[in-house]
Formats: structure tokens, sequence, C-alpha cells
């Protein structure tokens, strides 16, 4: 049981266009879910904290108006870089949990490569 | 507010030899504290948690960790490292609310040595 996943695996988008990640919660209802971002050879980073049916809270220095997130239910949220950059291109991975349990459940991260 | 520690950025052992992975933290409240293992190009894996209650946890693959208040430290250690152990091993902290960020350390790597 709580399994998480992600789609898409991997990805490569030309700069100036928008990606948009799903993550899934595939077999519990999660009322949060949260989005990491992973350079090469680092840990992870806290981007933002969503729960089900309200606005996310992003973390400081990141900017809510180029990385959209959207969790309008109870399996799926969703991030979205807008406008990518070279710069943005990074692994991105998700979490989600529910009152239920006392951890966060990961999916398998989505590797975003910008041109 | 709630930090992790984690010395050194990478560790080489033998196979067959122990494994001892430190972990520091600090946490303004109770901490619940975890261990995690990525593979490259995927995402975590928990190997371990503490919550409550005993303070030695077992987790899979053979890894456990002891959670120390006193000396604020929750060290992962197996006695016997496999070549399939070779990953990247991150400790993080959280409070106790179901919904609480985990603040990761920066991660090291676990070499094994044929």
């Amino acid at each position: 049981g709580a399994v998480v996943s992600q789609h898409p695996s991997w990805v490569i988008c030309k700069s100036g266009t928008s990606v948009k990640i799903e993550c899934r919660s595939l077999d519990f209802q999660a009322t949060t879910m949260f989005w990491y971002r992973q350079f090469p050879k680092q840990s992870l980073m806290l981007m933002a904290t969503s729960n089900e049916g309200s606005k996310a809270t992003y973390e400081q220095g990141v900017e809510k108006d180029k990385f959209l997130i959207n969790h309008a239910s109870l399996t799926l949220s969703t991030l979205t870089v807008t406008s990518a950059h070279p710069e943005d291109s990074s692994f991105y991975i998700c979490s989600a949990t529910s009152g239920l349990y006392n951890e966060q459940f990961f999916g398998p991260g989505t590797r975003l490569t910008v041109l | 507010a709630q930090s992790v520690t984690q010395l050194g950025s990478h560790v080489s052992v033998s196979e067959g030899a122990l494994v001892l992975l430190r972990c520091n933290y600090s946490s303004s409240v109770p901490p619940y504290l975890f261990w995690y293992v990525q593979y490259p190009n995927q995402g975590l894996q928990l190997l371990l948690k503490y919550t409550t209650g005993a303070t030695l946890v077992k987790g899979i693959n053979g890894f456990e960790a002891e959670f120390k208040k006193s000396e604020t430290s929750f060290h992962l250690t197996k006695p016997s490292a496999h070549m399939s152990d070779a990953a990247e091993y991150f400790c993080a902290v959280s409070g106790s609310g179901a919904n609480s960020k985990l603040t990761f350390g920066k991660g090291i790597t676990l070499s094994v040595r044929p």
C-alpha cells in the first residue's frame, strides 16, 4: 500500500515552453502533497506544500508564478513549470501523506531537461 | 526550526564490513526521524523511521538505527555490507504532525568495495 506515482518519469522541452508533472496517490487519499527539487549530487529541497482544495504554500525563494501547483483532488497534484529555462532542469520529486500516516510516501521522480 | 547534519559526503566500506552512517539533528519539538535510500535516478525509499516508543528501530535490508535524545543522534548501521547497499542515504527530521515538513540532511554516498 501507500504507492505514489509520477508522470512523466522524464521530459525534455525547449526553453520558453511549459511542462506539467503529475503526482498521484494510487491507493490512498492524500490530503497533503509535497513537491521537492533535487540538483545532481545534492539533497532534496522542499518547494511547496499543497493541501487538497486550497492554495499551495511555497517555501521562501520559490517563485509561485513559475512553479504552479494544483491539488484539485485527493489523489492528484500537478506541478507546472512555466516558461521553462535551462536552469529549471532538475529532478522533481513529489510525496504524499494523509492523517492516517506518520510519514510521507515518495514518488519515483521526474527528470526535467530544458534545452 | 529543525535541521539535520550528516558529516562527510562519502563513506566507503568493504563487502561484509560494518556500515555506520552518522546523523545528528536539531528540533524544537519532539522529532520524528527517518532514513531514506536513493538509487540513481530514482525516488526515495524509506529504510526505517522513529516516531515514538522503542529507540532502537529496525528497518528493511538489515539496517537499524538508534534514537539517542541526549546526543541528538540517529545513526544508521548495518552489521555486514552488501554490494547492493551502494547508494545515496539521506537522514531526515520532521515534527509529529501528519502534514509536517521533512528537513533532509545533505546525504551520504555509500560505496561498497568487493
